[in-house]
């Protein structure tokens, strides 16, 4: 079973639509939660992040946690093309060695079409 | 922009050869964390740096090391390479007392011949 889980897509929405991206993770003891949007041959750039169960908004974005089903998703209202990239999602290890380190994903790609 | 610097921006290399990549981290970013992303695959954890020393490392054999200096600005050294090495290295930087949450450079495109 592969740590953090997302379907690869592609996921065709249209403009104006919401889409949404989900991520399920094997490691119960996670306590932090990322998304990252990369464009094609960029970097990862951080969106949101989430630590507590339920709902965190930011702007058009709305990232949700739920530890006990060990699921994380992203909500993007009123999708732009401008916002088709993949998305990938993070979660930090629990290591009592005392580092972080981030297990991502292989992300989902987001196409908006006009 | 994160005010994460990378060098070089790409780099073509043979099997064999050795490369050296450098990243500044952004003002204040103690902790420095190397990632490695094949096409298609979500970035891979290499090792961390903090107060310049590896203090974590991923599933990754020795000839990938790393250094990090007084100022916080650090190298990912990779020798012998071999062709699965070709991908793009990603240097993310943290703010002291919020380690995990990591801001990325805009990486460094290494192909192996």
């Amino acid at each position: 079973q592969k740590e953090v889980e997302q379907n690869s897509g592609p996921l065709s929405v249209p403009e104006g639509a919401i889409a949404s991206l989900n991520c399920t993770y094997s490691d119960r003891g996670s306590q932090s939660f990322f998304w990252y949007r990369q464009y094609s041959g960029k970097s990862p750039e951080l969106i949101m992040s989430i630590y507590s169960n339920g709902d965190k908004e930011d702007g058009r974005f709305t990232a949700q946690l739920n530890k006990a089903s060990q699921y994380v998703s992203l909500l993007i209202r009123d999708s732009q093309p401008s916002d088709s990239a993949t998305y990938l999602c993070a979660v930090n290890s629990d290591h009592s060695g005392g580092y972080n380190k981030l297990i991502f994903g292989a992300g989902t790609r987001l196409a908006v079409h006009p | 922009e994160t005010g994460v610097t990378q060098s070089p921006t790409h780099l073509i290399k043979t099997r064999g050869q050795q490369v050296t990549l450098r990243c500044s981290s952004q003002s204040g970013h103690n902790t420095v964390s190397w990632y490695q992303q094949a096409l298609g695959q979500g970035p891979q954890f290499i090792f961390q740096y903090y107060r310049e020393e590896e203090n974590g490392r991923g599933n990754f054999p020795p000839r990938f090391s790393g250094l990090q200096f007084p100022n916080y600005s650090s190298e990912l050294n990779v020798n012998a390479l071999e062709l699965d090495d070709s991908a793009l290295y990603l240097c993310a930087s943290s703010l002291a007392g919020v380690p995990d949450t990591q801001y990325f450079g805009p990486g460094t495109r290494l192909t192996v011949l």
